[in-house]
């Protein structure tokens, strides 16, 4: 079975300019996840979708940063303007959920390592 | 708000030692608790998982029992290889609406050296 994708890899940009990164969650999972890792700390979810609805964006700096999942599958997460602040990693996850489970596992992607200068 | 502390890295062992990672965490309702382990270059992968109190989450020769007592959930292994050296991460999830919401502390750096 294949995993969470997301590409880039890696982007360097310089702040003010715009980035967007793209995920594709294992087949199948209705909810995604896109996390910001700030180096040395936890990864702090941004944004959860159930399929192609916003379910939680409490966290997500709105005036900055927008994503969308459209059709329930892919998702873009978007960064415009960028700031030095923004470097960090951006981990996309997903999972399947299942009614009645008090838990249903995360699968994160590998990341795409952001570098503002 | 929920939240989770974990004791600060780098933790430099010696092949063979046995490991100890701290973790306590503050959430109302009855969390479930996470140990994520990320190896250089890759994704997050759970490690171990606990959903209720006095249960052993357990894999690769990692245990974890969840304390809610004393609100911990600590990660230990009697042998650490070099192959383990890598982040580990403690979280806990609660469930939301529309799913597991996971919070995470601040990572653990765990170095094995021969």
């Amino acid at each position: 079975e294949a995993g969470v994708a997301q590409s880039p890899r890696y982007k360097i940009i310089e702040k003010r300019q715009s980035v967007a990164f793209w995920c594709n969650p294992i087949s199948g999972h209705a909810t995604l996840y896109w996390y910001q890792q700030i180096l040395g700390q936890g990864p702090k979810l941004l944004i959860q979708f159930q399929n192609n609805g916003v379910v939680d964006d409490s966290q997500l700096p709105k005036d900055r940063f927008s994503a969308e999942r459209l059709k329930g599958v892919d998702s873009t997460l978007k960064i415009q303007p960028a700031k030095l602040e923004d470097s960090a990693v951006y981990l996309c996850a997903s999972s399947n959920p299942w009614r009645g489970s008090s838990y249903n596992e995360q699968f994160f992607g590998p990341g795409t390592r952001l570098t503002v200068l | 708000g929920n939240s989770v502390t974990q004791m600060e890295g780098p933790v430099t062992l010696s092949e063979e030692a046995f490991l100890t990672i701290n973790c306590t965490y503050t959430a109302t309702g009855y969390p479930s608790l996470f140990w994520y382990v990320q190896y250089p270059g890759e994704g997050l992968q759970l490690l171990l998982k606990a959903t209720k109190a006095d249960d052993k989450g357990s894999n690769k020769g990692f245990e974890a029992t969840y304390r809610k007592e004393t609100t911990s959930f600590h990660l230990e292994k009697g042998s650490v290889q070099v192959s383990d050296s890598a982040v580990y991460f403690c979280a806990l999830s609660t469930f939301t609406g529309g799913g597991n919401k996971l919070t995470f502390g601040t990572g653990t750096q765990l170095k094995v050296e021969l």
